[in-house]
């Protein structure tokens, strides 16, 4: 069983505010990922990491910011949301296999921006 | 063109039928191919994994891959009413190791 937990699960905030999105996970993988998705949309990378202190862009434009100082630890932050930040991100990680594509996703947070 | 690319569905079936879900993706140098299930309001967990031409079987899933068509197509026999949900493709391009590039998902419905 996966064990990556998220938090919060919901956020509802003002325009402006900075928050911070929490993921963390018991199995020791070093990759992890941020995935933003929309109702019936698919799933975007938003970051990823190979481990402490490495952080890369994904292929969806995002201006939140990460940072991986623990391996555990992958906390995604907004500096000042905005209404069109309004949707699911979803953590993961992922175990060393062959092609790495055993995700592991955490619950997801809901975010809403007034 | 969408990398990934699926029908949204929904793909009704009644229970015990077969369901069959199709993938398409552009990257003709992809290596990598994944099935995964996502119930509403949950998050999405691994159902199947290919990496080579062909079937894979596990259970009631079988996957199936066609490099050189570009296609990658889910079977689930047996069909569950606790089935429904959307079945998301994914795809690692060439280069993106580990980089998962995931389709829009079918949404399955089975009806008793």
């Amino acid at each position: 069983e996966a064990d990556i937990y998220q938090t919060p699960r919901y956020l509802v905030i003002g325009t402006g505010k900075k928050i911070t999105l929490e993921c963390s996970q018991t199995m020791g993988h070093d990759k992890m990922y941020w995935y933003q998705q929309d109702p019936g949309m698919e799933l975007h990378l938003i970051h990823y990491s190979y481990g402490v202190n490495s952080t890369e862009k994904g292929d969806l434009s995002s201006e939140s910011t990460v940072s991986r100082i623990r391996t555990e630890h992958f906390p995604l932050t907004l500096e000042s949301a905005r209404p069109s930040h309004t949707s699911q991100y979803l953590c993961a990680s992922s175990d060393p296999g062959p092609a790495g594509g055993e995700l592991f996703f955490g619950e997801g947070s809901r975010l809403t921006v007034l | 063109q969408k990398e990934v690319e699926q029908n949204s569905g929904p793909l009704s079936v009644p229970e015990g039928a077969i369901a069959s879900l199709n993938c398409t993706y552009s990257d003709r140098g992809s290596q990598s191919f994944f099935w995964y299930r996502q119930y509403s309001g949950k998050s999405p967990e691994l159902i199947m994994s290919i990496y080579s031409n062909g079937d894979k079987e596990d259970g009631r899933f079988t996957a199936q891959l066609n490099k050189a068509s570009q296609y990658v197509s889910l079977l689930i026999r047996d069909s569950q009413p606790s089935d429904s949900a959307t079945y998301l493709c994914a795809v690692t391009p060439w280069g993106g190791y580990n980089k998962l590039i995931f389709g829009a998902g079918t949404r399955l419905a089975v009806h008793p």
